[in-house]
């Protein structure tokens, strides 16, 4: 089984940057992505690490330290649409089913 | 929009009712995934199939049922309802099983 752990929410402002924390413990890590959920809407995919380090994807990046059992995602020049939920979701084993966090709210202020 | 399409989008229904949940994946995905997320809550996976057989099971509830036909859409069907499912029920796919998955819009159930 799992444990994910990331904060419940989270508050910065427009033009800044925040990090997202997740942290986990699994017997078979195979891969840790992080997605997007709007309020009512599907969560959209982010990112995606399976080895150690850093992967930046334009103004998202997410770091990843498998001996930690630790993961990050970090969003630079904050702009009012990111305030949405981040998920943070481990994928354990041969198998692709993802199981995942609670998600931290952000809400981004001017 | 991510190209897997999920039907209804919103539906009421009474306690005791059946429903069932309608997915057609991306082209070409063969992997459908099945998720249940309440108000305010995590997403919580149900079940899995690849190319028609189950791959992995979650919670999913005794209530519940679900499979993939040979045209690789999935139905998930919920029976008994009570209150509590009451919840976005999203369908997700992949190409196979080591690949990023991608959700639908979610089907909305309020049982009342």
């Amino acid at each position: 089984g799992q444990n994910i752990d990331q904060p419940t929410e989270m508050t910065a402002t427009e033009g800044a940057i925040v990090q997202i924390n997740c942290t986990y413990q699994t017997s078979g890590f195979n891969g840790l992505f992080w997605y997007q959920q709007h309020a009512g809407e599907a969560p959209t995919f982010l990112s995606y690490n399976v080895l150690d380090g850093l992967e930046e994807k334009g103004r998202f990046s997410s770091f990843l330290s498998r001996s930690k059992g630790y993961s990050y995602l970090l969003l630079k020049e904050l702009q009012m649409k990111d305030s949405a939920s981040y998920l943070c979701a481990v994928r354990e084993g041969a198998g692709n089913m993802l199981t995942f966090g609670g998600g931290t709210r952000l809400m981004v202020k001017p | 929009d991510s190209g897997v399409t999920q039907t209804p989008k919103h539906l009421i229904t009474a306690t005791g009712q059946r429903v069932t949940l309608r997915c057609s994946p991306r082209s070409g995905d063969l992997s459908v995934y099945w998720y249940q997320q309440s108000l305010d809550q995590g997403l919580q996976f149900l079940i899995q199939y690849y190319n028609g057989e189950e791959r992995a099971k979650g919670n999913i509830l005794e209530r519940f049922s679900a499979q993939q036909f040979p045209d690789l859409h999935s139905e998930l069907n919920l029976s008994s309802l009570e209150l509590g499912d009451s919840a976005l029920y999203f369908c997700a796919s992949s190409v196979g099983g080591t690949n990023t998955i991608y959700f639908g819009e979610g089907s909305w159930l309020t049982v009342v």
